[in-house]
């Protein structure tokens, strides 16, 4: 059974700083792997989408990655802003039998 | 574009009452599924379809029913809710197969008392 781990399980930094999230998985067949961004009683947000063919994929300030054979992802955020306090999720999805998703990464970026 | 739509917002039940929670798109997506959110737990899937008249268990069926008689609808049955049941029930969609990128609902808010 597919198990996603996200490490660190909560994250406070100053403004402006470079950030790295970290995603790991114990199946490597895996068709993609998702970024979700969740708000405090919202629904998720899709970030980046990195196909089990890919790499990495670019969206503005943030950069995943995506590292099959090892089973690991990580989210990097340039230049964080309070705007990105947030709660991440990372879900690796497997078909057609839907997502697997960590437990997220409690992120508060402070003024 | 409303994206995926959910209803209730929010929601209390007595135990063994039944419901339904609804959720809707207007994507034209085939695939759309239902996942919980539970403190600790993660979003654990429940049920999903792709496409029309076709649906299938996910990871925590138990206690759950679903169908979908249109692309656009794929509501979530509740028969006799029990305490366990409490939770955030999220509805999401894709163009095809889990494999594209989801679109979340913004949730309902279940306390089954």
């Amino acid at each position: 059974k597919q198990e996603v781990t996200q490490i660190p399980a909560a994250l406070s930094v100053p403004e402006g700083e470079n950030l790295v999230l970290n995603c790991s998985f114990t199946d490597s067949a895996i068709y993609n792997l998702q970024w979700f961004r969740q708000d405090p009683g919202k629904g998720l947000t899709s970030l980046l989408l990195i196909q089990s063919s890919q790499r990495e994929q670019t969206s503005g300030r943030l950069n995943a990655s995506l590292d099959k054979s090892s089973g690991r992802s990580t989210l990097y955020i340039a230049a964080s802003q309070p705007g990105d306090s947030a709660t991440y999720l990372c879900a690796v999805g497997g078909g057609a039998d839907g997502l697997t998703f960590g437990k997220g990464t409690h992120l508060i970026i402070q003024p | 574009n409303a994206g995926v739509t959910q209803t209730p917002k929010f929601q209390v039940l007595k135990t063994g009452q039944s419901m339904t929670l609804q959720c809707a798109q207007d994507m034209n997506h085939e695939y759309m599924s239902w996942y919980r959110q539970d403190p600790g737990m993660g979003l654990r899937l429940i049920h999903y379809s792709v496409g029309a008249g076709i649906t299938d268990q996910g990871e925590v069926p138990n206690g759950y029913n679903v169908s979908r008689s249109t692309t656009e609808d794929f509501p979530l049955r509740l028969l006799s809710a029990a305490p366990s049941q409490t939770s955030v029930y999220f509805c999401a969609s894709s163009y095809a197969a889990s494999s594209d990128t989801q679109y979340f609902g913004p949730g309902t808010r279940l306390t089954v008392l």
